[in-house]
């Protein structure tokens, strides 16, 4: 069965303390993995997308990497602002119509000054 | 540059009376669209896609259907609401199926 797992739920970091987010994901067959930011009460805000094991993209102090089983989004030195919820979304290749993209459930980031 | 609108932004029914939420897309032609759910703790539900006027495809049976009488403008319906359709409903656009969404701000609905 296609699933997406995110992890932690929920992240605490001090201002400028760097850590980890991460999206393990079970597909028949990757397309494509993105990254969303969501603030409350608004709609994801699309950040990265990642097609193959070994890519990495970078937007400010966010870096996306990708493997075979699991996606990391680095943060590095984040401040207050980057406190928000991170949607992890896969896109698999063995489903055809958009009903192939399948969700995860966010880890909420709090950043604390 | 592409926008996409949604509205209202909340809306309070009562249960039994009608539902329609509108989405329009700017700055691009011939998208994609979508209807999600967002429930609290839970992943967001694909409720409806569409890749071209007057096609519709549903994905969860439910009280709820969607319309898309414009190339750029999709609309979400109900005759009768119920409680259990209370929720965080987000509509999105992509260029193609094998590309990033992109959402509106969402339309948050309370059922009474």
């Amino acid at each position: 069965e296609d699933q997406v797992t995110q992890s932690p739920e929920a992240l605490r970091l001090q201002e400028g303390e760097s850590s980890s987010l991460n999206c393990s994901y079970t597909v028949s067959g990757l397309r494509g993995l993105f990254w969303y930011r969501q603030d409350p009460g608004k709609g994801p805000e699309f950040l990265f997308t990642l097609y193959s094991a070994g890519e990495e993209k970078e937007k400010e102090r966010l870096k996306a990497t990708l493997t075979k089983k699991e996606s990391f989004l680095h943060i590095t030195a984040p401040k207050p602002e980057d406190s928000a919820t991170y949607l992890c979304a896969v896109q698999a290749s063995g489903v055809t119509g958009a009903n192939n993209l399948f969700f995860g459930t966010g880890t909420r980031l709090t950043v604390i000054p | 540059s592409q926008t996409i609108h949604q509205w209202p932004a909340t809306l309070v029914q009562p249960v039994g009376s009608p539902l329609s939420l509108e989405c329009t897309v700017e700055g691009t032609s011939n998208p994609n669209l979508y209807w999600y759910r967002q429930a609290a703790g839970r992943g967001l539900q694909l409720l409806f896609y569409s890749v071209g006027i007057g096609q519709i495809s549903s994905e969860v049976p439910q009280n709820l259907s969607a319309s898309r009488p414009q190339d750029r403008q999709f609309i979400l319906s109900s005759k009768k609401l119920l409680l259990s359709d209370s929720g965080f409903y987000l509509c999105a656009w992509s260029k193609q199926t094998n590309q990033p969404q992109h959402f509106g701000d969402g339309t948050r609905l309370s059922i009474l």
